[in-house]
C-alpha cells in the first residue's frame, strides 16, 4: 500500500472549515483513500472515503487532486468536539491481508474557541 | 444497536499471566479484527477473520491467540503475558473483508503488564 504523509498538528477555530492534507504520491490505480479519526482514548471512527472523485457526506468532503497524490479532507463547520487525531489511509483494492488499515502518525487536530 | 462492545474495559496482569480479551458485534458482520495500539502510535493488525471459522495472523501476531466463537464474537487470548504487550486493544467489524468496506471499532481494552 502507498504510504501517506500528514502534518503532526493542526489548529481550527471554532466554526471554521477545517482543511486537513494528505500526500500519497506513489499512490496507484487501485488504491482508495480513506479517512479515519480518533477521538482521546476512543476507537477510530470512519469519516470517508474516495477513489478519485470527490466525495461528500454528512461528517465531511474529501476532495482528491486530479494526478490522486494528494487529497483534503474537509470538516466544513469545525466544533470542539472534533478535536482528535485524523488518519489519511491508502488501501489497496488487492489487499490480501485481510482488509488491514494501516495507521501512521495522523494530525492531531485542535479545535480552539 | 451497541454495535462493537469490548470486556474488559482496563485490565492489570503480572508477567507470564494469561487472559481473554473479549470482543462481540451486533451488526451481523462477517468480518473481525484486533488491532493494538502503543502510546503515541498508530494502529496495528494484529490477527483478523474474514469470515466465521476462519483467522488468519495481521502484521504483529507473535504471543496472541484468537478464537471466532461464533458471528458474532471474537476473543483475543494471551497465554503468557509480557511487559511489551503493555497496550490498548482494540476489536473492530466489517460487513465483508474487503477494500471499500468500513471496519466499525470498540472502545478499546486498556492492558497493563507489569
Amino acid at each position: 500500500d502507498a504510504k501517506t504523509t500528514q502534518p503532526p498538528s493542526m489548529d481550527c477555530a471554532e466554526g471554521r472549515a477545517a482543511n486537513l492534507p494528505c500526500n500519497h504520491s506513489t499512490i496507484s490505480g487501485n488504491e482508495y483513500v480513506y479517512w479515519y479519526r480518533q477521538i482521546h482514548s476512543q476507537g477510530p471512527q470512519y469519516i470517508i472515503h474516495g477513489l478519485k472523485n470527490n466525495e461528500t457526506n454528512e461528517m465531511a468532503s474529501l476532495i482528491i487532486t486530479e494526478d490522486r497524490k494528494s487529497s483534503t479532507l474537509i470538516l466544513p463547520h469545525a466544533t470542539l468536539r472534533d478535536t482528535a487525531v485524523y488518519y489519511c489511509i491508502v488501501r489497496s483494492r488487492y489487499n490480501n491481508a485481510g482488509n488491514m488499515l494501516t495507521f501512521g502518525g495522523g494530525t492531531r487536530l485542535m479545535v480552539k474557541p | 444497536n451497541a454495535g462493537v462492545t469490548q470486556t474488559p474495559k482496563f485490565q492489570v496482569l503480572k508477567t507470564g499471566q494469561s487472559m481473554t480479551l473479549q470482543c462481540a458485534q451486533d451488526m451481523n458482520h462477517n468480518s473481525m479484527y484486533w488491532y493494538r495500539q502503543d502510546p503515541g502510535m498508530g494502529l496495528r493488525l494484529i490477527y483478523y477473520s474474514a469470515s466465521e471459522g476462519t483467522t488468519d495472523k495481521g502484521e504483529v501476531p507473535n504471543g496472541y491467540n484468537v478464537s471466532r466463537l461464533n458471528k458474532r464474537e471474537f476473543s483475543l487470548r494471551l497465554e503468557s503475558a509480557a511487559p511489551s504487550q503493555t497496550s490498548v486493544y482494540f476489536c473492530a467489524s466489517s460487513a465483508v473483508a474487503g477494500v471499500t468496506d468500513t471496519q466499525y471499532f470498540g472502545p478499546g481494552t486498556r492492558l497493563t503488564v507489569l
